[in-house]
């Protein structure tokens, strides 16, 4: 079976720092990637996703930055984080025609 | 743009009772899926049933099933039989464009399980 993870689960860090959360997938080969920000009682908001390995396309220019170094490794990075950067984080990833979505356990990003 | 519009921000419903949750979405495309998620307070994103909008039929799942009216845009769940572990945030959410590789999702709805 497949499995999704994420860490850290939790991270502090102050603002101006750098960011590198880390997504991996077990059990599927060559899905599509994604990284969803959601802030606290709303929805999820898209930033991220990737088709393949260096295929990344940005949903929403802001401070943040994505990789994929590995077909089932998604990095989501910035040099110089921003309060607005404090959130949830979400990984997530589908492959084939059922187009629903799996979700990582997420990050909780505090920017202080 | 599209968009994913749930009116309810939040409900609650007692125990073994039946509740809807509901949901419009705005969408050019033909064909294209749908979704509720469930995201309990430990956060972890569930999903919770699917729609194919070329099928009919709506879709089931145990306690919980839909109420597909495409015409209107219009995608209600239904929880049967409430238990204490329905209490969550339920999206609505539905593939982007054409390629079904992208999904948008609605603000939510908090459902509180009153024992």
């Amino acid at each position: 079976s497949q499995t999704i993870h994420q860490w850290p689960a939790t991270l502090v860090q102050p603002v101006g720092s750098p960011l590198s959360l880390e997504c991996t997938v077990e059990g599927t080969s060559n899905p599509n990637l994604y990284w969803y920000r959601q802030a606290a009682g709303r929805g999820l908001q898209l930033l991220f996703y990737s088709v393949g390995i260096g295929q990344i396309s940005s949903e929403v220019p802001q401070n943040l930055s994505a990789s994929r170094p590995q077909d089932r490794q998604f990095i989501l990075s910035s040099k110089k984080l921003l309060l607005s950067d404090s959130g949830f984080y979400l990984c997530a990833w589908h492959r084939g025609s059922s187009y629903e979505q799996y979700f990582g356990p997420g990050t909780r990003l505090t920017v202080t | 743009a599209q968009t994913v519009t749930q009116s309810q921000p939040e409900m609650s419903v007692q125990e073994a009772e039946t509740v809807t949750l509901s949901c419009t979405y705005d969408t050019s495309e033909s064909n294209y899926y749908l979704f509720w998620y469930k995201q309990p307070p430990s956060r972890q994103m569930i999903l919770v049933i699917r729609q194919e909008a070329y099928k009919q039929q709506n879709a089931t799942e145990n306690r919980f099933s839909v109420n597909f009216q495409k015409a209107a845009k219009s995608f209600s769940l239904k929880i049967s039989d409430s238990q204490l572990g329905d209490t969550a945030m339920y999206f609505c959410a539905s593939t982007r464009g054409g390629s079904y590789d992208k999904v948008i999702f609605g603000p939510g709805t908090s459902l509180s399980v009153i024992p």
